[in-house]
């Protein structure tokens, strides 16, 4: 499967701070991303699909303005979360798409867990 | 309505007794089930894919099998070693790229 890698793994930062948390496809050329974020005893839930040259696809509920993403090579995705709150206190974590076709598998990043005070 | 639920939500074992966790769903035109293992603070970690009704799919001390309505991930003789939460995850045809998570069962091998 593929090696996906994030940075940084934690991240403190202040009220009103953006924070880029990176995503990288290590061994696959990846065209499509997903980027998750996941509270304490909760289920994985999508935030948005990065599609690389082009905008993303973010899920019902998520703020575009305020999750920023881009994809702007085959290897190289970046969730920008602006102004960020203490809600936004998560974790967060990518993964690639082995193929696109019917049997895509995903493979996930280590995770960034964000902490905002 | 896609949905995915796991159970039990729970499951402590002796090192060496074996047990099953269950996965049920319900979804419109499976393209595939999906068996991840997580760790405390770790993204998920792929284990099997289960495509059609009959299917079955073994790596070390794990087996997945899946009927219409379910999966079951078997776990053999475990060990301290397994203790993770298992997540069961299922993509439809309606679904596009995206995958329906349940909540995962939370398992301690003590030893």
């Amino acid at each position: 499967g593929a090696v996906v890698s994030q940075h940084p793994s934690r991240v403190i930062c202040k009220s009103g701070t953006s924070v880029k948390i990176e995503c990288r496809s290590l061994d696959f050329q990846a065209t499509t991303m997903f980027w998750y974020r996941q509270f304490p005893k909760q289920s994985l839930m999508l935030m948005a699909t990065s599609n690389e040259g082009s905008k993303a696809t973010y899920e019902q509920g998520v703020e575009k303005d305020k999750f920023l993403i881009n994809h702007a090579s085959l290897t190289l995705s970046t969730l920008t979360v602006t102004s960020a709150h203490p809600e936004d206190s998560s974790f967060y974590i990518c993964s690639v798409g082995s193929s696109g076709g019917p049997q895509e598998t995903q493979y996930f990043g280590p995770g960034t867990r964000l902490l905002v005070l | 309505e896609d949905q995915v639920t796991q159970s039990p939500e729970a499951l402590r074992l002796q090192e060496g007794e074996s047990s099953s966790l269950n996965c049920s769903y319900t979804v419109s035109g499976l393209r595939g089930l999906f068996w991840y293992r997580q760790d405390p603070g770790k993204g998920p970690e792929f284990l099997f894919t289960l495509y059609s009704a009959g299917e079955e799919k073994e790596k070390e001390r794990l087996k997945a099998t899946l009927t219409k309505k379910e999966s079951f991930l078997h776990i053999t003789a475990p060990k301290p070693e397994d203790s993770a939460t298992y997540l069961c995850a299922v993509k439809g045809a309606g679904n596009n790229r995206k995958l329906i998570w349940g909540l995962g069962t939370s398992l301690a091998v003590n030893p």
